[in-house]
């Protein structure tokens, strides 16, 4: 069964540009997560969809970002325009629908976002 | 400000030495508790994990114990070995769905 897949690994892009992250979660997963780790610190949660739906974006640092899921399937994340604090590592991560808890999420290998 | 702690790296130790990775956090009630793993060029592996106080999570000889009195969620390793080079991070419950994570610890064990 494939993991959670990221795509692309890496981006340089200059400051004032746009960037578009994508993520397949896991097929069958309705739950998916983004995440942020920004210079070495701590990963920082952004937001979770379940299906199509936003069910908590409080993580979202701002108006330049923008996360969809049309369609339940796999997720963008979109940055514009690009500020030099945006460069980290973006995480994207899926679980299971599982109202109990506790949830185990399944990790991508990350995004490396360069902001020049 | 965040709610774990974990302590600083790097960590560096050599083969078949002993870890501990110390983790404290802040919460209102008992939140689940974690370590996560990243493995070089790979995404964060859940390594173990622990739902109430006193529970031992414990994966691949590593160990931890859900410490309500301490709020700590310290892990160990009795003898490392070189493919246990990684980062450790420790996380909790954030409520809803969300996990909240530390900053991670880097472990480098030399041959």
């Amino acid at each position: 069964e494939a993991g959670v897949t990221q795509f692309p690994s890496h981006s340089v892009i200059e400051k004032g540009q746009t960037v578009t992250l994508r993520c397949d979660p896991i097929s069958g997963h309705d739950n998916l997560y983004w995440y942020r780790r920004v210079m070495g610190k701590e990963i920082k949660f952004l937001l979770h969809f379940v299906k199509e739906s936003k069910q908590d974006e409080s993580g979202m640092p701002n108006n330049r970002f923008l996360a969809e899921r049309t369609g339940g399937t796999y997720s963008t994340l979109k940055v514009q325009p690009a500020e030099l604090e945006d460069s980290g590592v973006y995480f994207c991560a899926s679980s299971q629908d599982d109202s109990q808890g506790p949830y185990e999420q399944y990790f991508g290998p990350g995004t490396r976002l360069t902001v020049t | 400000g965040n709610s774990v702690t974990q302590m600083e790296g790097p960590v560096t130790l050599s083969e078949e030495a002993f870890l501990t990775i110390n983790c404290t956090y802040t919460a209102t009630g008992y939140p689940s508790l974690f370590w996560y793993v990243q493995y070089p060029g790979e995404g964060l592996q859940l390594l173990l994990k622990a739902t109430k106080a006193d529970d031992k999570g414990s994966n691949k000889g590593f160990e931890a114990t859900y410490r309500k009195e301490t709020t700590s969620f310290h892990l160990e390793k009795g003898s490392v070995q070189v493919s246990d080079s990684a980062v450790y991070f420790c996380a909790r419950g954030g409520g809803g769905f969300k996990t909240i994570f530390g900053a991670g610890t880097r472990l480098f064990v030399k041959a």
